[in-house]
């Protein structure tokens, strides 16, 4: 099976740009999640989604960030503007119907650069 | 308070040895705990889970004590392949998302 599939794997933009990270789950998966690590502040909790339907997104930073997912293969996150401090790898997870830490998995992260 | 507190290290230890890290989360209704490795520059990954009674994976040994809020990980006979960030990693219940520590870093040296 393929896992969780992220795109792009590197970005260096400029600051103002709109950014748009992709996520594909893997197939099955009702959770998904988009974390973003940095070395200041580690793994943060951005947003998760349950059968597409956003839960929580209490761990947005603010209101450049925006995510969706309009089906269960696909979610995206955006940051408009984007600005310096959003330089961080955004990792997209996902997991089966019971969640539990053992049965997340993450995608390999993309990299994003804002100059 | 940070809701999962690690030693952000590194530790640095020759090959052959035994490294123990601990991390302390602040929720006292968390039920469920893990850690999780993650190699530099990839994505964090299950290296297993812990339970109440302890719990052992070859050469890894994990230990959850309640009452002090804390979690243990002993590596023994360190390997430099266990060179990697270790991750502590807490969930209030089975369906809420986990919560990462920043992590504890190992340098195994050969």
């Amino acid at each position: 099976d393929a896992g969780v599939i992220q795109s792009p794997r590197h970005e260096v933009t400029e600051m103002g740009q709109e950014v748009t990270l992709r996520c594909k789950p893997i197939s099955g998966h009702d959770y998904l999640f988009w974390y973003r690590q940095t070395m200041m502040r580690g793994l943060e909790l951005l947003i998760y989604f349950n059968n597409n339907v956003p839960i929580d997104d209490s761990g947005m930073p603010e209101d450049r960030f925006s995510a969706k997912m309009p089906n269960a293969s696909f979610s995206n996150l955006k940051i408009q503007p984007s600005e310096p401090r959003d330089s961080a790898v955004y990792f997209c997870a996902s997991s089966r119907r019971v969640f539990s830490g053992n049965t997340i998995y993450f995608g390999e992260g993309s990299w994003l650069t804002v100059v | 308070r940070k809701e999962v507190e690690q030693d952000p290290g590194p530790f640095n230890v020759p090959e052959g040895a035994t490294v123990a890290f601990n991390c302390t989360y602040s929720n006292s209704a968390s039920q469920s705990f893990f850690w999780y490795r993650q190699d530099c520059r990839k994505e964090p990954k299950l290296l297993m889970s812990v339970y109440s009674s302890g719990n052992e994976d070859g050469r890894f040994t994990a230990q959850l004590n309640r009452a002090s809020q804390y979690i243990s990980l002993l590596i023994r006979d360190s390997k430099l392949s266990d060179s990697a960030t270790y991750l502590c990693v807490v969930s209030l219940s089975g369906n809420t998302p986990l919560v990462f520590g920043k992590g504890t870093r190992l340098s195994v040296i050969a």
